[in-house]
């Protein structure tokens, strides 16, 4: 079946603009996350969603980053104000269910690279 | 001290070498881990779980020492296409059920003619 798709795949936008990165995860998928990877560097955990539940913002690195999720399907992420250290590419990651190690699994869409002139 | 250590390589090996990857991991309740393998500029992908009477798969032997906290990845029979960034995924249980992802920087292996 289809994968975890990633809109847009590039996005250059000037210092103190917003973006709106978007996720599709897999069909089914009840948990999704957002990651952030700066050139060379390893996945940055910023916020994690799980069914109807509230989400776990715990990552998120200020309060210029915000997602949302609709139910069990498109989440974005928004970066407001964007900074040149905000440039980094940007995962996405959908799984089964979070519980029990069978579906931790977690299957990751191509990513959003953004560069923030 | 991270909670998830790699040695950042790069590992040059020849094709055919044997070659082993160890990650150390510092919270003692995590539950779940993985080995994910990160080809230059594209998104992880999942290469193996580690249970903990180890797996293989293939060329591929995943281990998990619960004692010293780390797990290990060996690859037999390196060939050119094994070569990329490995990532080593620690899973913890949180009691708001939460898994809370922990990503080594992953360890870079260059596999040589």
């Amino acid at each position: 079946g289809a994968g975890v798709s990633q809109s847009p795949s590039n996005k250059v936008t000037e210092k103190g603009k917003d973006v709106e990165l978007r996720c599709d995860p897999i069909s089914g998928h009840t948990a999704l996350y957002w990651y952030r990877q700066r050139l060379g560097q390893g996945l940055e955990f910023l916020i994690y969603f799980q069914g109807n539940s509230a989400p776990d913002k715990s990552g998120l690195p200020s309060d210029r980053f915000s997602a949302e999720r609709t139910g069990e399907s498109v989440s974005t992420l928004t970066i407001q104000r964007t900074q040149q250290e905000d440039s980094a590419v940007y995962l996405c990651a959908s799984s089964m269910t979070s519980g029990g190690p069978l579906f931790d699994t977690q299957y990751f869409g191509p990513g959003t690279r953004l560069t923030v002139l | 001290r991270k909670e998830v250590e790699q040695d950042p390589g790069p590992f040059n090996v020849p094709e055919g070498a044997t070659v082993a990857f160890n990650c150390t991991y510092s919270n003692s309740a995590s539950q779940s881990f993985f080995w994910y393998r990160q080809d230059c500029r594209k998104e992880p992908k999942l290469l193996m779980s580690v249970y903990s009477s180890g797996n293989e798969d293939g060329r591929f032997t995943a281990q998990l020492n619960r004692a010293s906290q780390y797990i290990s990845l060996l690859i037999r029979d390196s060939k050119l296409s094994d070569s990329a960034t490995y990532l080593c995924v620690v899973i913890p249980y949180m009691d708001t059920g939460r898994r809370a992802l922990t990503f080594g920087s992953g360890t870079r292996l260059q596999v040589q003619p």
